[in-house]
């Protein structure tokens, strides 16, 4: 079935320096990627999301790149910093129609000040 | 405007007891779905609501999950009895279609359910 693969579980960085999660995919007719921070107590919150004709979006310091082909997309921070300490969702749904939202299992992301 | 509203935030019960879960969605979403995350694995799909109507259950478990939507407003999600596998964090999104025929779902703050 369905399924999307994220890495690694958890991360921890230099507050600073940058931070890449990476997920596949296993379904050809996801065409849409959302990524999700939750922070503690709150719910899952999209932060940027990326669709499959598009190889690359970019929001101040987060951006995102797919590989449709190889069915792998990942997201980067860059100069990370204490606010970024979260639990991050990568996931696949497609865009164009009300459907389930696929979700990674996770990458807990702590910043070292 | 309002985000999605989930009640109770906590709830512990015992197994075999009943409880039951309420989410509000964002006025005016005809979509509504229940995700749920048990013991820190991936947040997994249970149900889909298009108003009062179910359009797609095929993630509810067994049949002791049981979710409604009267009135195509908000839903509950009734577990009946309990097990102590449904320990985990229910979540309620709910959507709309916005610019660009882009469906965001936007998720509430989630319920704790602990079966001891």
């Amino acid at each position: 079935g369905e399924n999307v693969e994220q890495h690694p579980s958890t991360l921890s960085v230099q507050e600073g320096d940058s931070a890449v999660i990476k997920c596949t995919y296993s379904d050809s007719a996801s065409n849409y990627f959302p990524w999700y921070k939750q922070e503690l107590g709150k719910g899952p919150q999209l932060i940027i999301d990326i669709r499959s004709n598009v190889g690359e979006k970019k929001d101040q310091r987060i951006a995102v790149t797919l590989n449709k082909t190889a069915k792998h997309f990942s997201l980067h921070i860059t100069e990370t910093q204490p606010e970024d300490s979260a639990v991050y969702f990568c996931a696949a749904s497609s865009y164009s129609s009300a459907s389930k939202i696929i979700f990674g299992s996770g990458t807990r992301l702590s910043i070292r000040p | 405007e309002a985000g999605v509203t989930q009640f109770p935030s906590h709830s512990v019960i015992e197994k075999g007891q009943t409880v039951t879960l309420r989410c509000d969605p964002i006025s005016g979403h005809d979509n509504l779905y229940w995700y749920r995350r048990v013991m820190g694995k991936e947040i997994k799909f249970l149900l889909h609501f298009v108003k009062e109507s179910k359009q797609d259950e095929s993630g509810m478990p067994n049949n002791r999950f049981l979710a409604e939507r009267t009135g195509g407003t908000y839903s509950t999600l009734k577990v009946q009895p309990a097990e102590l596998e449904d320990s985990g964090v229910y979540f309620c999104a709910s959507s709309q279609e916005g610019r660009q025929g882009l469906y965001e779902q936007y998720f509430g703050p989630g319920t704790r359910l602990t079966v001891t």
